[in-house]
């Protein structure tokens, strides 16, 4: 079944504390995406990689970090996690073929930072 | 500076009857206008999207109506279901740097009383 995992699903965590969410996605798709989701905001980009050892800044990069060291998985990292951190985050792939520009997107995970 | 606006925040429509979600764009480089279905405890999945060339695309009973001069497209459910109670949320695409970069609206919370 083709699919993008998210792990964990769930975290509560301190001020602090380093913490990675990892992600990976088994279609083979070279562009692969973090958003973040708040009430009142939709969804706003963190960071996105086109393809292996290439990531560049979305809309909203501050506090985070994020590595694509193999096609399938691009983890993100928050160094210093801080309670304006605490959000809904998912990680979406998509192949970079002009004729598909459908997301798909990872079932989520809901962070806490206290 | 929201580039993507999206109205109502939330929407309550009896079954059987039309739900109407709205948005707007800025950026005329926007090729692409997708809308993205949540439901409860899972990730957005494309619903229906549009390009500009074309002023409406209907699937089943989801139809998208797109003004270019007026720079406002919206997502009509005909008939609506109680399974169609999901957050909805509209986006606008253009191709940068090889990969085509979403930008969403707030989010619609649709819900459909029986």
């Amino acid at each position: 079944e083709a699919q993008v995992t998210q792990n964990p699903r769930y975290l509560i965590t301190v001020t602090g504390k380093k913490l990675t969410v990892t992600c990976s996605q088994n279609m083979n798709h070279e562009y692969m995406s973090w958003y973040r989701q708040d009430p009142g905001l939709g969804l706003r980009q963190i960071y996105y990689s086109m393809n292996v050892e290439v990531t560049d800044k979305g809309d909203v990069p501050e506090g985070y970090k994020v590595s694509r060291k193999e096609k399938r998985n691009f983890p993100l990292i928050l160094e210093s996690p801080s309670p304006n951190q605490t959000s809904l985050y998912f990680c979406a792939s998509s192949s970079v073929d002009k004729s598909s520009y459908e997301q798909y997107f990872g079932p989520g995970t809901r962070l806490t930072v206290t | 500076q929201q580039q993507v606006k999206q109205s109502p925040q939330s929407l309550i429509v009896q079954k059987g009857g039309i739900s109407i979600i709205n948005c707007a764009y800025e950026n005329t480089a926007f090729d692409y206008f997708p809308w993205y279905q949540q439901f409860p405890g899972k990730g957005p999945a494309l619903l229906i999207a549009i390009r500009p060339d074309v002023s409406e695309k209907k699937e089943g009973r989801f139809t998208i109506s797109f003004n270019k001069s007026a720079k406002q497209f919206s997502l009509h459910i005909m008939d609506s279901q109680p399974g169609d109670s999901a957050t909805y949320f509209c986006a606008a695409s253009r191709l940068f740097q090889g990969a085509q970069k979403l930008v969403f609206g707030q989010g619609t919370r649709l819900t459909i009383n029986p």
